[in-house]
């Protein structure tokens, strides 16, 4: 049982190049997340998605776009990487059952970008 | 000012102290508390969780919330070398999502 699996774990990207970051999970979890990591700022959620076919934006969402095609995998897109991109993306899955569950959200291991 | 704040440190203490983690918050909306742990250079992943005031207890941990004060607190005791690592307070908000704190990156010396 792999959870949840990022791919790549580390690129290096130069401004204005694209790139996915891919998530998979084996759960069968109905929620997916998408999270940078900055020093200071702590875990900031970028998009989710309720389940297959729905996304919907978080707190820092510009810059970024996110597809849930099938249900265990949820794709990250930046169209125009910055600077301000650079780093560390975290994929985070959860079963939820209405706004009150309290199921936990379970990570990946990350995505280290850097943005030149 | 942000909804959840943490004393970011670092905290080093010596092997077997007793280790005090705290998170104040703004909303009073805010439910379900937890703790993650996160190990240098991985994901995330939930220590303890609780709902109401009062505290919770899982072996050498303990979380404690205060909905009156809005504080929470996470307790380490006999803290151990395998215990380094930064923790995150976080807590959902009505929508649904989890608001996390800055983390507090935490050094336990043999």
């Amino acid at each position: 049982n792999a959870g949840v699996t990022q791919t790549p774990k580390f690129r290096v990207l130069k401004t204005g190049q694209s790139m996915t970051l891919l998530c998979a999970q084996d759960m069968n979890h109905e929620y997916m997340y998408w999270y940078r990591q900055d020093p200071g700022m702590g875990l900031r959620l970028i998009h989710y998605s309720v389940g297959e076919g729905t996304t919907a934006k978080g707190e820092v969402p510009d810059g970024y776009n996110v597809s849930r095609l099938k249900k265990q995998n949820f794709l990250l897109g930046l169209e125009s990487a910055a600077p301000s991109q650079t780093s560390v993306y975290f994929c985070a899955s959860s079963y939820e059952r209405g706004l009150n569950s309290n199921q936990p959200q379970h990570f990946g291991d990350g995505t280290r970008l850097s943005i030149l | 000012q942000k909804e959840v704040e943490q004393d970011p440190g670092p905290l080093s203490v010596p092997e077997g102290a007793i280790v005090s983690l705290n998170c104040t918050y703004s909303n009073s909306a805010f439910q379900y508390f937890m703790w993650y742990r996160q190990y240098s250079r991985k994901g995330p992943e939930l220590l303890m969780y609780t709902y109401s005031s009062g505290n919770k207890e899982d072996g050498r941990f303990t979380a404690q919330v205060d909905k009156s004060s809005k504080y929470i607190s996470l307790f380490i005791r006999d803290s151990q070398p395998s215990d380094s690592a930064t923790y995150l307070c976080a807590m959902k908000d009505p929508g649904g999502k989890l608001i996390f704190g800055q983390g507090t990156e935490l050094s336990v010396k043999p």
